[in-house]
């Protein structure tokens, strides 16, 4: 089955620096890759997502990229506040045709200092 | 967006007892929808998917006559979890995914269910 990994598990920065969060995917069908961001006791909510035939998604101060050949996907803050203090988790669709469950990363606790 | 609600927000309950979570999807028409578990700091495990009208497929390690899932509608999936134990104790969240399988990848997620088996 499909295996994500992702790096840092924890991520401190000052308030107005970038944070990066990557992942990396086993499964070369997986074709659909969002990336979720929960706070403590709270449901995970989705901030951006990417699908196999683009390789860069922007939505304001957060992008995400892919490299398909490489099989790693990143998730980019830009000018973080914060309010971007959370756990934030990346998934890839399993991709067996008409299932499209998620396989979750591991998460990265992001803390960003005032 | 698409707004997943879930019920109870939170359970106690004794060792030996079953609890049922209700999971609905309240402004869309779900035809799938998914169960995970999550144990503090870590990540969301899927336990299993519930399609509407169909038997839940269940992740492996994962006992079928222990955690009973329904998908009776296009809104509401349930799960009961049957002879609670202690180590049963978890965040279980549901998910749901709008619209045709081939159509949408989109996820939303319910606020969890707290259950704690004593």
């Amino acid at each position: 089955g499909e295996n994500v990994e992702q790096h840092p598990s924890t991520l401190s920065v000052q308030e107005g620096d970038s944070a990066v969060i990557k992942c990396t995917y086993s499964d070369s069908a997986s074709n659909y890759f969002p990336w979720y961001k929960q706070e403590l006791g709270k449901r995970p909510q989705l901030i951006i997502d990417i699908r196999s035939n683009v390789g860069e998604k922007k939505d304001q101060r957060i992008a995400v990229t892919l490299n398909k050949t490489a099989k790693h996907f990143s998730l980019h803050i830009t000018e973080t506040q914060p309010e971007d203090s959370a756990v934030y988790f990346c998934a890839a669709s399993i991709g067996r045709a008409g299932r499209r469950a998620l396989t979750f990363g591991s998460g990265t606790r992001l803390q960003v200092q005032p | 967006g698409a707004v997943v609600s879930q019920h109870p927000s939170w359970v106690i309950c004794k060792s030996g007892t079953s609890v049922k979570i209700e999971c609905r999807s309240l402004d869309f028409q779900a035809t799938t929808m998914f169960w995970y578990r999550q144990f503090p700091k870590q990540s969301l495990m899927l336990m299993a998917t519930s399609n509407e009208g169909s038997k839940a497929t269940y992740e492996q390690g994962v006992e079928k006559d222990k955690f009973l899932i329904n998908h009776a509608s296009l809104t509401l999936s349930t799960l009961t979890v049957t002879s609670a134990h202690p180590e049963d104790s978890s965040f279980y969240i549901c998910s749901a995914r709008e619209g045709p399988v081939d159509r949408t990848d989109t996820q939303y997620f319910g606020p969890g269910t707290r259950l704690t088996v004593l």
